[in-house]
């Protein structure tokens, strides 16, 4: 149980196009989940939390009509960077919150972005 | 004092060694404790929650010290497929998890 995907896993796309990723949770709903963007060799950085049917809540310094979030289903949120540039070159990952009482969180398998 | 914070590492262990890493957090009211394992160029996988009595997976032992505010986790006889990065993570009940940076470790053969 609670398996969360996410596509695309890799990404390769031209400075200036908008790139779309998707995260799903496969055998559970979750209200809640999380990005993150992580760059080399440096720890997890919580970008925003999104919750189904509500606007996303973005942590400080993260421009929120840069990184899109949708969340229109328990099962499905997106993030989508527009206008990418070389310098939102990250590995993104999701995460959705458990249904136990303890708030443990599972994390897709991440999405590679290379922004030429 | 930072919310949760890990010695960053890196543990460089012989296989079969016995290590230990320590998280302390900083907010006391604090619930939910956590450790995972991220590999390189991998999402954070969970590897156990930590429960106030203490519990043990295997060669894995979690205790938590609520009095002096930090988690720890016990590898025992390590192996080479234990080297990765471990991450706490921290939940008041009311926030996303918060993570530590994380503790590298090397299992060397």
């Amino acid at each position: 149980g609670a398996v969360v995907s996410q596509h695309p896993s890799r990404v390769i796309c031209k400075s200036g196009t908008s790139v779309k990723i998707e995260c799903r949770s496969l055998d559970f709903q979750a209200t809640t989940m999380f990005w993150y963007r992580q760059f080399p060799k440096k720890s997890l950085m919580l970008m925003a939390t999104s919750n189904e049917g509500s606007k996303a809540t973005y942590e400080q310094g993260v421009e929120k009509d840069k990184f899109l979030i949708n969340h229109a289903s328990l099962t499905l949120s997106t993030l989508t960077v527009t206008s990418a540039h070389p310098e939102d070159s990250s590995f993104y990952i999701c995460s959705a919150e458990g249904v136990s009482d303890y708030n443990e969180q599972f994390f897709g398998p991440g999405t590679r972005l290379t922004v030429l | 004092r930072k919310e949760v914070e890990q010695d960053p590492g890196p543990f460089n262990v012989p296989e079969g060694a016995t290590v230990a890493f320590n998280c302390t957090y900083s907010n006391s009211a604090s619930q939910s404790f956590f450790w995972y394992r991220q590999d390189c160029r991998k999402e954070p996988k969970l590897l156990m929650s930590v429960y106030s009595s203490g519990n043990e997976d295997g060669r894995f032992t979690a205790q938590l010290n609520r009095a002096s505010q930090y988690i720890s986790l016990l590898i025992r006889d390590s192996k080479l497929s234990d080297s990765a990065t471990y991450l706490c993570a921290v939940n008041t009940g009311n926030t996303p998890l918060v993570f530590g940076k994380g503790t590298r470790l090397s299992v060397i053969a």
